[in-house]
């Protein structure tokens, strides 16, 4: 069973430029997450979706970053016009529809896109 | 609001040793559930335990057990006889029960563990 799957791993942007990290969850998890470490610091909440629905995006910038997941496809976040403090490592995280039990909590994290605005 | 504090920046152990990692946490959620990952220098995010407010005993996987102090609102993890692989940074993280916006996690800003030979 294949783990949670990111690319690219590394990405290299101007400013200016379109940034666009994909995110295919585990197979049969329908819940994805999306997290933002900037350097030297623990990960950040950006947002959370479901297939064609955003659950929660309380951690989304409010310009620039988009978040989404279709029916079929991986999950994508997209920032558009990057900047410098864009660079960060941006992980995805799946989790199963809920159970009821505690194996619901875990999420199980992608090895992270490293993105770097020159 | 959820917090997850972390206060231990660095730490050293000396191989074979055993270590403990702080970790206290704020919430008014009467249910919710306590992580500990491992982030070696690869950069990959290791789910190591898990702990959840209602168990009544203390987690433990393998070399890692969680001394959960639920009065104290503490959450430490200890790494019984420490191996050079364990070097990496922890992060402890915490989220709440139910559904939307309650599934995030909070993480803490993360302690840097090296494993002397």
């Amino acid at each position: 069973n294949a783990g949670v799957m990111q690319n690219p791993r590394h990405l290299v942007r101007r400013r200016g430029q379109e940034a666009r990290l994909r995110c295919s969850p585990m197979k049969g998890h329908s819940h994805v997450y999306w997290y933002r470490q900037l350097p030297e610091e623990g990960l950040k909440f950006m947002v959370y979706l479901q297939k064609e629905n955003i659950i929660d995006e309380s951690g989304m910038p409010k310009e620039r970053f988009s978040a989404e997941f279709p029916k079929e496809g991986p999950s994508i976040l997209r920032i558009q016009q990057v900047v410098r403090g864009d660079s960060a490592a941006y992980f995805c995280a799946s989790s199963p529809k809920s159970q009821g039990t505690y194996h619901d909590y875990e999420q199980y994290f992608g090895p992270g896109t490293r993105l770097t605005v020159t | 609001a959820q917090k997850i504090t972390q206060t231990q920046p660095g730490m050293f152990v000396q191989e074979k040793e055993a270590v403990t990692l702080d970790c206290t946490y704020d919430t008014s959620d009467q249910s919710y559930g306590l992580f500990w990952y491992k982030q070696p220098s690869s950069g990959e995010m290791i789910f190591l335990i898990y702990q959840g407010s209602y168990d009544e005993q203390n987690a433990t996987e393998g070399r890692y057990s969680l001394n959960f102090q639920k009065a104290r609102k503490s959450a430490n993890l200890v790494i019984s006889a420490s191996q050079l692989g364990d070097s990496a940074m922890y992060f402890c993280a915490m989220r709440g029960a139910g559904s939307g916006s309650a599934r995030q996690l909070t993480f803490g800003s993360g302690t840097q563990l090296t494993v002397l030979p």
